[in-house]
């Protein structure tokens, strides 16, 4: 069966480190991977989109890479801070339209 | 831009009411909406997804005859939950995405809390 997989304990981290938030997917080959950020009672927030043939993309203080050989992303926060607090969810398709999601890893940025 | 915009927020009503959510796309025209249910602690599960003027395609276990999906128009779906029961309590988020390409974000509303007593 088709699985995403994201770190299921929560992520605590001081700020100003590198926050490292993995998602590993079974049975799926997607054209592209996508990365949300979701706060506590609301809808998810498009952070990134990396496409199979890119091996890393970077926004601003956000790195995310593509292992498709792994059936692997990793998200990478850098010079963390706070309000960067928040549950992360990695999504993808098989085809189409609809995303699949993954549970999600919470982030705790203290300071 | 691309904003999406999801009403009400939070719902408590009684157990056999049917209940309306609305979800528009305020600055953009929405050729595909989706519709997901988020239970607490738990990943976003695709409910269905419709496309204008057409019917919504639903997902297998989701019962059709119980969550009615309408897209009058491009800029507006509703899901209307008939006869809710306690165990339709969840968190009820609508995204939408412009044009053709599977490839663009989708932009997500705020959701909708339901609570069935």
């Amino acid at each position: 069966s088709q699985k995403i997989e994201q770190n299921s304990e929560a992520l605590n981290i001081q700020e100003g480190k590198t926050a490292t938030l993995t998602c590993n997917y079974t049975n799926y080959s997607p054209a592209y991977l996508q990365w949300y950020r979701q706060d506590p009672g609301r809808g998810p927030v498009f952070l990134l989109l990396i496409r199979e043939n890119e091996k890393e993309k970077r926004k601003e203080r956000l790195k995310v890479t593509f292992d498709t050989t792994l059936k692997q992303s990793l998200f990478h926060i850098t010079a963390s801070q706070p309000a960067d607090s928040a549950t992360y969810l990695c999504a993808l398709t098989n085809s189409g339209y609809a995303l699949n999601f993954g549970k999600g890893t919470s982030l705790l940025v203290t300071p | 831009g691309a904003v999406v915009s999801q009403h009400p927020s939070w719902v408590i009503c009684k157990s056999g009411t049917s209940v309306k959510i609305e979800c528009r796309s305020l600055d953009f025209q929405a050729t595909t909406m989706f519709w997901y249910r988020q239970f607490p602690k738990q990943s976003l599960m695709l409910m269905a997804t419709s496309n204008e003027g057409s019917k919504a395609t639903y997902e297998q276990g989701v019962e059709k005859d119980k969550f009615l999906i309408n897209h009058a128009s491009l800029t507006l779906s509703t899901l209307t939950v008939t006869s809710a029961h306690p165990e339709d309590s969840s968190f009820y988020i609508c995204s939408a995405k412009s044009g053709k390409n599977s490839n663009q974000p989708q932009h997500f509303g705020d959701g909708t809390r339901l609570s069935i007593l």
